[in-house]
């Protein structure tokens, strides 16, 4: 059973450039969530995503946008890049809405470097 | 708003001492409570999670925490450590008020994280 998968593992972009991330959820998982983990810090949330809707969002600029597939998978937008944004980006899926007593379950990461 | 303190950003241990590693937390309502390690250039592995019930909660890998609701803390232990428990260990709450069983509110805001060494 293949856990939370996340692609590419590592990107290096220039400032000003695009990127996109993509994150395919554990199977039997419908929600998504995307945090960003700056190095020596705790992972931060920027959204969440079900059912093809974004339900939540953490403190982050309209600069991070996101997208959900009918397949569960899902993507991360990130538009004119800072230095800043040079983090481990995280993908975590877990149980179907209705159960938000259940863990998260994160992938390896994306480490996107920015130049 | 929901949030969480890991007060120790290293902890050092004897292999074969046990271990504590500390948490405490603020929510406006009941909280849900989990505890995430991560290794090296990967991501974050579930360890336990305390939701309702006894204040003890055992998790993976020989891993414990105490739920004290008075003290709002949630301290991860084990009683006897390995050199293999060398990690970065994570908090992270949920605040229940927030979750809207319409697929939002699944947010989990973590602490800055404990390196914990353990050596021979």
């Amino acid at each position: 059973d293949a856990g939370v998968t996340q692609s590419p593992t590592h990107l290096i972009k220039t400032r000003g450039q695009q990127v996109t991330l993509r994150c395919s959820p554990k199977s039997g998982h419908d929600t998504v969530s995307w945090y960003q983990q700056a190095l020596g810090q705790g992972p931060q949330f920027i959204f969440q995503y079900y059912e093809e809707e974004e339900r939540q969002r953490g403190n982050f600029p309209d600069r991070f946008s996101g997208h959900q597939f009918p397949n569960y998978s899902s993507e991360l937008n990130v538009n004119a890049l800072l230095l800043g944004d040079s983090a481990l980006y995280l993908c975590a899926s877990s149980l179907p809405a209705g159960t938000g007593r259940s863990p998260l379950h994160f992938g390896n990461g994306t480490r996107l470097t920015v130049t | 708003a929901q949030s969480v303190a890991q007060p120790e950003d290293q902890v050092n241990v004897a292999e074969g001492n046990p271990l504590t590693v500390k948490c405490t937390y603020s929510v406006s309502g009941n909280p849900y409570l989990f505890w995430y390690v991560q290794y090296p250039n990967r991501g974050l592995q579930f360890l336990l999670k305390y939701i309702t019930g006894d204040n003890l909660v055992k998790g993976s890998y020989g891993f414990e925490a105490e739920f004290n609701k008075s003290q709002t803390s949630f301290h991860l232990k084990k009683p006897s450590a390995l050199v293999s428990d060398s990690a970065l260990y994570f908090c992270a709450v949920r605040d229940e008020w927030w979750y809207t069983g319409t697929g939002g509110g699944n947010k989990l805001t973590f602490g800055t994280g404990t390196q914990l060494k353990v050596e021979l």
